[in-house]
C-alpha cells in the first residue's frame, strides 16, 4: 500500500469556523491531489500541487486554499466553513504526470453544522 | 452531460454470477482507470488502460478507443466483491488530473 494518511480521519466543526486537513506521504510523489466525495457526485478535484509550492485550482476550488512546503505534506484549508463542504475528502498522490496511477488517502469525514 | 458515463447505476448479482460494468467517455483521453472503494473505505486501484484488455484474478477490463467504452468484468462473482466501482478518465496533458464517472454499487448476494 503507497503511505498515504490524512488527518484527521473524522472532524465535526461549525460553520463559519476555519479547518485544516492534512494528508502526509512518504512515497516522495511529485504530484498531490485533494478530490472530496458526495453523494450523486464523482470525485470532483479541489485543488492540485505539482510540486513544492507548485500548486493550482481545480473544478471546484471556490472557499478552499492548499499549501505544499515539503514534498510530503499537502494541506488543504477550508478558511470559513460551510455546510455545503460537508463531505468526504480524498488525497491522491502521483508519480508522474503522464498516465500513471493515482494512490489515494484513507478519506477524512468532515461535518459542519 | 457528464464527460464520464457508467451503467448500471446499482447492481445486484447472486454470487458466481458473471458481472459487467460499463464505461463510456466523451473526451480524448492518456488513459482510463478503474477503481474500487469498499463501503466506507478507501478507494484502491484496479487497473490503468490505455487499449486492449487488463486481467488480475477474476476481473478483467477491455477499452475501445475508437467507441470511447470500457468495460469491467467480473467472473465468479463473491460476495467479497460487493463494493462501489468507479471510472476515470485521464485527458493527459501536464498534471495528470481525472475526471470521474459516479460509480456502480454493485451488491453480491450469497
Amino acid at each position: 500500500d503507497a503511505g498515504i494518511t490524512q488527518s484527521p480521519r473524522h472532524k465535526v466543526t461549525e460553520t463559519g469556523t476555519p479547518v485544516t486537513l492534512r494528508c502526509h506521504q512518504t512515497e516522495n510523489h511529485r504530484y498531490m491531489y485533494w478530490y472530496r466525495q458526495d453523494p450523486g457526485h464523482g470525485l470532483r478535484l479541489i485543488h492540485y500541487s505539482y510540486g513544492v509550492k507548485d500548486t493550482d485550482k481545480g473544478e471546484v476550488s471556490d472557499g478552499y486554499s492548499v499549501s505544499r512546503s515539503k514534498t510530503e505534506d499537502f494541506l488543504l484549508t477550508l478558511e470559513s466553513a460551510t455546510s455545503s463542504q460537508t463531505s468526504v475528502y480524498f488525497c491522491a498522490i502521483s508519480l508522474t504526470n503522464g498516465p500513471y496511477e493515482q494512490y489515494f488517502g484513507p478519506g477524512t469525514r468532515l461535518t459542519v453544522t | 452531460k457528464n464527460e464520464v458515463e457508467q451503467s448500471p447505476q446499482n447492481l445486484t448479482a447472486q454470487e458466481g454470477e458473471f458481472i459487467t460494468i460499463n464505461c463510456s467517455y466523451s473526451v480524448g483521453i492518456s488513459a482510463l482507470h478503474w477503481l474500487q472503494q469498499h463501503p466506507g473505505g478507501g478507494i484502491v486501484s484496479l487497473f490503468m488502460l490505455s487499449s486492449g484488455k487488463k486481467k488480475h484474478g477474476r476481473l478483467i477490463a477491455t477499452i475501445n478507443i475508437q467507441e470511447k467504452h470500457s468495460s469491467l468484468h467480473i467472473t465468479a462473482s463473491h460476495p467479497r466483491d460487493s463494493a462501489v466501482y468507479i471510472c476515470a478518465v485521464g485527458k493527459g496533458g501536464a498534471t495528470n488530473k481525472l475526471i470521474f464517472g459516479t460509480g456502480t454499487l454493485l451488491a453480491v448476494q450469497p
